[in-house]
């Protein structure tokens, strides 16, 4: 079945950027979607892609999307210790059944 | 304001038992889903509900159950709960229509222990 593998953590410091990755192995999935998971709470939605794009900017958010590589990255700038969580990566389809990575640990450090 | 509620936050029961998890929301959404989280494993669905009367299995679905009798409501049911169930439980739900765009909205989760 579908799979979708990242890293399980990464430290930085404050002020530096982060970078999350991500490879999947469905080549039909129709969204890419990072979201972001505080502690004691549940997921909430960080951004997405369509497949047929190559790159999505949201502010601080940049998103990087191989497709020949099925790779999948999430660029934060400027992070702040507010940004430590844990980061999933997630991709589907129609119908929203989605398949998640395992998530990343970010830990960002004053 | 809507939300999605979960009960209870936390759990402790035995090996064997019947335990329910509820899962509640108010946005009048169509989609609702189950997920559980292990460490190493991400998330992983459960069951889904396209609708009322409507469930569907996921991945790992064995050893639990789900009914939709209403629109705000799709409560979880170990029917004989085991030790490999020791984990955290997340209900979600969108608006539906097969749109992937529409966002998923997680509950708070619920920490099930299993003695």
């Amino acid at each position: 079945g579908e799979d979708v593998e990242q890293s399980l953590f990464l430290s930085v410091r404050e002020g530096d950027s982060s970078v999350i990755n991500c490879t999947y192995t469905d080549s039909s999935s129709t969204y890419l979607y990072w979201y972001k998971q505080e502690p004691g709470a549940g997921l909430q939605l960080l951004t997405y892609i369509f497949s047929n794009m190559d790159m999505k900017q949201d502010q601080r958010l940049t998103v990087l999307l191989n497709k020949k590589d099925k790779h999948l990255s999430l660029r934060i700038a400027d992070t702040q210790t507010g940004d430590s969580a844990i980061y999933f990566c997630a991709s589907g389809g129609g119908f929203q059944k989605l398949v998640f990575g395992t998530g990343t640990r970010l830990l960002v450090s004053p | 304001d809507a939300e999605i509620t979960q009960s209870p936050r936390h759990k402790i029961t035995e090996t064997g038992r019947q335990v329910t998890l509820a899962c509640h929301q108010t946005w009048n959404h169509n989609n609702m889903f189950w997920y559980r989280q292990d460490l190493g494993h991400g998330l992983r669905l459960i069951h889904y509900s396209y609708g009322v009367q409507d469930t569907n299995k996921g991945e790992v679905s064995d050893g639990y159950s789900v009914s939709r009798s209403n629109t705000e409501d799709l409560p979880l049911t170990l029917e004989s709960a085991a030790s490999s169930q020791t984990s955290v439980y997340f209900c979600a739900s969108s608006d539906g229509g097969g749109d992937p765009t529409d966002t998923q909205y997680f509950g708070p989760g619920t920490r099930l222990t299993v003695l």
